[in-house]
């Protein structure tokens, strides 16, 4: 199964403050990435797919990039509702994987 | 509008049996895969089980397989997970969600517990 290793774990960030999130694959999953962010009881929702496709809906301020094994995630502008946990996720081949997630808090 | 809402959660001791269901509405689930996706009690995401729009590919995760059972009917506009021999690690909210590249609709989710 492809691995997928998320850094950081966790990050402290104030609103306005730039934030970028990274994605690594075991091996290379071409661009089958998508990046989801899921707050606190909630169900995930969909940001990124195809590695740096915006969702419709998702605000600009999102975007991703890479391709093969190293992706990321960045937000422009940290807002308040962007304060939750966010995890990428592997569709290139089946078993399916996630990377183990990143918590986004303010400090 | 799209919705997904799951059913079929509770309570069952180690060696049980449930079956989860996906109740589909706002869009044609003739057209879409659907998947099941589940989160143990603060874990992240593990995938689950996968099927294709007219049910010929099946994929599950190693850790389900020879368990569980993925299917659906698309006349019923519903995905349905059975899980057989149930273990304490298969505790979660259980997902229903749709789409191959990127998974874009999520239902709330059901809560399993597997305890004695």
């Amino acid at each position: 199964d492809i691995q997928m290793t998320q850094s950081p774990s966790a990050l402290s960030a104030s609103v306005g403050d730039r934030v970028t999130i990274t994605c690594r694959a075991s091996q290379s999953i071409t661009s089958w990435l998508a990046w989801y962010q899921q707050r606190p009881g909630k169900a995930p929702k969909l940001l990124i797919y195809k590695a740096s496709s915006l969702e419709s809906g998702v605000p600009s301020r999102f975007s991703g990039s890479g391709s093969g094994t190293e992706f990321t995630l960045t937000i422009s502008s940290l807002q308040p509702d962007d304060f939750a946990t966010y995890y990428c996720q592997q569709y290139n081949s089946y078993s399916w994987t996630f990377g183990q997630g990143t918590k986004v808090e303010i400090k | 509008e799209v919705q997904l809402v799951e059913s079929g959660g509770g309570l069952v001791k180690p060696g049980g049996s449930l079956r989860l269901s996906c109740a589909a509405s706002g869009f044609d689930l003739n057209i879409y895969n659907m998947n099941w996706v589940r989160q143990a009690p603060g874990k992240g995401l593990e995938w689950v089980s996968s099927i294709s729009k007219s049910s010929t590919y099946i994929y599950y995760a190693d850790s389900v397989k020879g368990r569980f059972t993925i299917s659906r009917d698309n006349a019923k506009n519903s995905l349905y997970l059975q899980m057989n021999s149930l273990r304490v690690e298969d505790t979660a909210v259980y997902y229903c969600a749709r789409g191959v590249f990127g998974l874009d609709y999520w239902g709330q989710g059901t809560l399993v517990t597997v305890s004695s």
